[in-house]
């Protein structure tokens, strides 16, 4: 069965503090994985996908495949960066992303 | 590029009644999905529109749900009639492409309560 898993409902962290989201996943194949974010009151936007292999807004995530895990990681946590996070895969067919049921990270100062 | 247009963004219902949604994709996306978020869960496909055709609409509740792409630009979504656990964000996602490698832009959502 194709299934995200995200185990933390909500991690909070002070200003300048080490961030790691974590995501398995369960595919049989070669899925796409993704990282989207939900600001407040802000629409559903993609923060990275792991054959960019880049890093945004500090942020970086590395597909294991072994672990079938995609955390999402950034060195020192900023206020802005408070915000729901959904991890997602795509399967190698396309089509439809098959999402987490989300982190909301929250950085206090 | 102007981005996914969804309309209502807010609607109150009470339970039987009906209720339809309105989506733009950006244009010249030819692939549309529509997705329902349950609060506390992630968004779920109900639906995935290749131009005006269905691609997939294998966890579309067929007995009260509906939707149509005609023309292959606008997307409408119904509900008829409405049940309390219909009470969801409704997101709209277009790509240019349903394949890998392409990103899906979302829409702001329509928030439904059904009371």
């Amino acid at each position: 069965a194709q299934r995200v898993t995200q185990p933390e409902k909500l991690l909070s962290v002070f200003k300048g503090a080490p961030v790691e989201l974590k995501c398995n996943y369960s595919y049989s194949g070669s899925p796409e994985l993704f990282w989207y974010v939900q600001y407040s009151r802000q629409r559903l936007q993609l923060l990275l996908r792991h054959i960019s292999r880049e890093s945004i807004k500090g942020f970086t995530a590395d597909l294991n495949k072994g672990e079938t895990s995609f955390h999402l990681k950034k060195p020192f946590a900023q206020e802005e960066d408070s915000a729901m996070y959904y991890c997602a895969l795509r399967g190698n067919q396309g089509g439809k992303l098959i999402f987490g049921q989300g982190t909301e990270l929250s950085v206090k100062p | 590029e102007a981005g996914v247009a969804q309309s209502p963004r807010y609607k109150i219902i009470e339970k039987r009644q009906s209720v339809a949604f309105w989506c733009n994709p950006i244009s010249g996306h030819a692939t549309l999905y529509w997705y329902q978020q349950i609060l506390g869960q992630g968004p779920k496909l109900l639906i995935q529109f290749q131009n005006n055709g269905v691609v997939d609409d294998s966890q579309l509740p067929k007995d009260r749900f509906s939707a149509e792409r005609l023309k292959g630009v606008d997307s409408t979504l119904k509900i008829q009639p409405a049940k309390l656990e219909d009470s969801a964000v409704y997101l709209c996602a277009s790509s240019s492409s349903p394949g890998q490698g392409y990103e899906q832009y979302f829409g702001p959502g329509t928030r439904l309560t059904v009371t």
